[in-house]
């Protein structure tokens, strides 16, 4: 198993520009999430789904856009990248825990610069 | 809102130390989870637990439920244990509160 694939690595942007964070998970898990991580914070979530056609916003959602068309991609869309964008992003995944508490699975992470 | 506070920020020493790293926690939680991040940035989960201790290799993770705290030990450290370690709360393993993580530096 892959477990959590997210593309690109690295990606540099101008402000202004749009572009699509790709995460795909291959262990048929219904949870998904975005977090984002900035030095000197924690990882902040930034929207997160629980299912197909299911999804809801984050601590930091502005300037985002997520849809969930099926269990194994959960996509992040920048609509108009700007500099505080710039950041390191992560998407997990794991199975539903609301009722037992689950682990998480992580990507390797996509670095931004937006310029 | 819960708050989880790591400490300490940064840590070093020196192969073959006993290590602490400690987490506190605002409200009460169902989930406390120890994370590792390697310097290529990938992370990982080490421990899930809600009450008591767990243990894995040289790892051992404990948490106090009354007191809102949570420690992870590293026995007989290496060099190779060099990574950030990060404490999150969450029942779900998607939707965490994470402190800002405990950068660990073992020399040899």
């Amino acid at each position: 198993n892959a477990g959590v694939t997210q593309t690109p690595k690295f990606q540099v942007l101008k402000t202004g520009q749009s572009m699509t964070l790709q995460c795909a998970q291959d262990m048929n898990h219904e949870y998904m999430s975005w977090y984002r991580q900035d030095p000197g914070m924690g990882l902040r979530l930034i929207h997160y789904s629980v299912g197909a056609g299911i999804t809801d916003q984050g601590e930091v959602p502005n300037g985002y856009n997520v849809s969930r068309s099926t269990t194994e991609d959960f996509p992040l869309r920048l609509l108009s990248a700007a500099p505080s964008q710039t950041s390191v992003y992560f998407c997990a995944s794991s199975r539903p825990g609301t009722f037992v508490n689950t682990e998480a699975f992580f990507g390797q992470g996509t670095r931004l610069t937006v310029v | 809102k819960n708050e989880v506070e790591q400490s300490p920020q940064n840590l070093t020493a020196q192969e073959g130390e006993f290590i602490t790293i400690n987490c506190s926690y605002s409200v009460g939680i169902s989930a406390l989870h120890w994370l590792q991040q390697h310097p290529g940035g990938g992370i990982v989960s080490l421990f899930m637990l809600s009450s008591g201790k767990k243990k894995h290799g040289r790892l051992i993770a404990t948490i106090n439920i009354q007191e809102k705290h949570s420690s992870l030990h590293i026995t007989a450290s290496h060099p190779r244990d060099s990574a950030v370690y990060i404490c999150a709360q969450g029942t779900s393993g998607s939707r965490l509160t994470f402190g800002e993580g405990t950068q660990l530096t073992v020399n040899p």
